[in-house]
């Protein structure tokens, strides 16, 4: 059974708006959450993670919020840029210390 | 910047090959993984090791083994493969976890798997 889940496997945003990707978890043990880009051909990258005593965290133009109660978290990239253009996958963290994986969001900035 | 590698990049063969797909870091992190991914699926955690001697397996049932005699070097073994093996193979490590919680997992750049 999946444990994060990214329900928009695409998006399409116009370069300089904001781009808001979105995930679901359902394990409330999960600790700590992370977004991770990812290039054709490449492994994924680290891009911003957030505790779960938090609610935000902001790296440049990269913000990521978690809503606890709702088992919800977003990226949101302002403004975004024709690089940003990958795929982003968000991952969970368990008491285990195993990471879980969503599906991924393929987003495309348009120039 | 993260220094893990695995090779081969790219790798098509025969139903029934042995094979050993390789991953090794630089960083001196005790933990590794494997994950396997299909396009447009998730990353499925198949193999994890916490140090050396240590493996487990993860929750995607996996035909595959592992071995840890290294810090650096954390192979998966294919003794007879199948073209149900066709997949990704993504390799990756990360350090201890600690009480401020932030370790990442670092990627190697993937091992694309065809067996025909």
């Amino acid at each position: 059974d999946q444990q994060v889940k990214q329900n928009s496997p695409s998006l399409s945003v116009q370069e300089g708006r904001i781009s808001i990707l979105n995930c679901d978890y359902t394990n409330s043990m999960f600790d700590y959450f992370l977004w991770y880009k990812k290039y054709p051909a490449e492994g994924p990258t680290f891009l911003i993670s957030i505790s779960s005593i938090k609610d935000k965290n902001e790296d440049g133009r990269f913000t990521v919020f978690l809503n606890k109660s709702a088992k919800h978290l977003s990226l949101h990239i302002v403004p975004s840029q024709p690089g940003d253009s990958a795929v982003y996958f968000c991952a969970a963290r368990s008491m285990r210390d195993q990471f879980y994986f969503g599906t991924g969001t393929s987003l495309t900035v348009i120039p | 910047e993260a220094d893990i590698y695995q090779t081969p990049r790219y790798l098509v063969i025969g139903t029934g090959k042995k094979i050993t797909l390789e991953c090794s870091q630089t960083m001196g992190h005790d933990k590794m993984y494997w994950y396997q991914q299909d396009p447009g699926m998730e990353l499925h955690l198949i193999h994890y090791s916490y140090g050396v001697n240590s493996t487990e397996k993860g929750d995607l049932s996996s035909e595959s083994t592992v071995s840890r005699i290294r810090t650096e070097h954390f192979p998966l073994t294919l003794e007879s493969a199948r073209p149900s093996h066709t997949s990704q193979y993504l390799c990756a490590s990360s350090r201890r976890w600690t009480t401020s919680g932030r370790a990442k997992q670092f990627f190697g750049p993937g091992t694309r798997l065809t067996v025909l």
